[in-house]
Formats: structure tokens, sequence, C-alpha cells
């Protein structure tokens, strides 16, 4: 069974366009996280929710909004997609939080915005 | 500027040899992980070393910790051509801010 998983895989689009990742984990886990990991593999944490609320919200533009349905479930939705925003995004989740505990990660979602 | 820097960028060896990563930090952390990546994969985690640990040892990997120095190395010994990936180091700081370094690229030749 997969742990935490994305949908979608690849997602290509163009500028200007408003578009969501989805993540799911079965884990059991409280706090789930978004990543961003640009061309030069360099990876900066977005969010993270723990038990459905906001616990860091780096320097991201406002375009970003992340939504947790539930503590399985966290989504990124962007807004008005730029050129910039092409990378691939991770999801990882872990059963506390980032000071005591391990991440387990997504496979990934490649955006390429046009 | 982000917390972690690692050395090398890129280290290509021999299978059968060791390869060592370093990792420096900047602040003062709670703990220290170890991540790799394989091309086109999500991250998995290999190790977690906490501030008061000095050295922590996982099947061939073993993983130092110096925090006067504000610094980690990431041993792998006996290298296989599977253990061609990227590794990342990853800092917990005592604020709770956490960092990915920019990773070290591992080939392995067979």
């Amino acid at each position: 069974d997969t742990a935490v998983s994305q949908t979608p895989k690849y997602l290509v689009t163009q500028m200007g366009n408003d578009k969501s990742i989805k993540c799911e984990q079965n884990l059991g886990h409280d706090t789930m996280y978004w990543y961003k990991q640009d061309s030069k593999k360099f990876l900066k944490i977005m969010f993270s929710y723990n038990n459905k609320e906001l616990i860091i919200n780096e320097t991201v533009p406002n375009r970003f909004s992340p939504k947790s349905p539930d503590k399985a479930h966290l989504n990124l939705h962007i807004n008005s997609l730029e050129l910039g925003d092409s990378a691939v995004y991770f999801c990882a989740s872990s059963q506390f939080t980032l000071s005591t505990d391990t991440q387990y990660f997504g496979p990934g979602t490649r955006l390429t915005v046009l | 500027s982000q917390q972690g820097e690692e050395d090398p960028q890129a280290l290509s060896i021999q299978e059968g040899e060791n390869a060592t990563m370093n990792c420096s930090y900047k602040t003062s952390i709670n703990n220290l992980q170890w991540y790799r990546q394989n091309s086109g994969r999500g991250l998995v985690h290999l190790i977690l070393i906490r501030s008061n640990e000095r050295e922590k040892h996982s099947g061939r990997l073993r993983v130092t910790l110096d925090t006067s120095k504000k610094s980690s190395s990431l041993l792998i010994t006996a290298s296989r051509a599977a253990d061609t990936a990227s590794y990342f180091c990853a800092t917990v700081s005592t604020g709770n801010q956490f960092y990915f370094g920019t990773g070290t690229s591992l080939t392995v030749i067979p």
C-alpha cells in the first residue's frame, strides 16, 4: 500500500491557470507538509499542517493555498500560475512534528507551466 | 540563505569504495536528518541524529555530528551501484525551522 500518495504525477498547464495537487497519507500521521524542489534540486518547505491546523507557513506567494479537509489529506491549490512555479512539488507526513520526527515523502508532482 | 550546505556537490566512485558526504549548517539544531532521493522519485529517510548524539549507524551507513563545528557527515561503506542517488541533509533548528541542504549527487560505477 502506498504510504503517501500524490495526484497528479505530472501536470502541464498554461500561465494564468488555476490548478490543484492532491495528497493523501494512510499512515495515521498527524502532520503533513508541502515542499517545492526547483530545477537545481533545492528543496524548500512551503507549508505544514498538524491535525488540520496550519503550523508552518513559509514565505510563499499567496497564490498558493493549502487546504486540509482532514488530517489524512493536504491539498495544494495554486492560482494564476506563473512560469516560475514550474518545479516538483512533494507532499510529506510525519507522526508528530519536525522537531522530533522523520518524514515520509510522496513521489512528487512535476508541474510545468508553459 | 539556506541552512545546510553540502560538500561535495557531486561524487563519483567505484563500486566497493566508501563514499563520504559532508553537511554544514548555521544555527543550533534539535536534530539533523539524512535523506536519499533517487532520480525522479521522492525522498527516503535514512537516519536521524539528535543534537546530543555524536554518531549513529544503520547498516552500511554511518552518520557523525559535531555540533561545535556545526557539521555532519554521512559515510556509505562498500558502496553499490544501487546507492547512486542524491543525498540531502536536513536540519531542524531549535526554533523549529526546517531546511534541506543543497544535496550531494553520488554516482557509483559498477
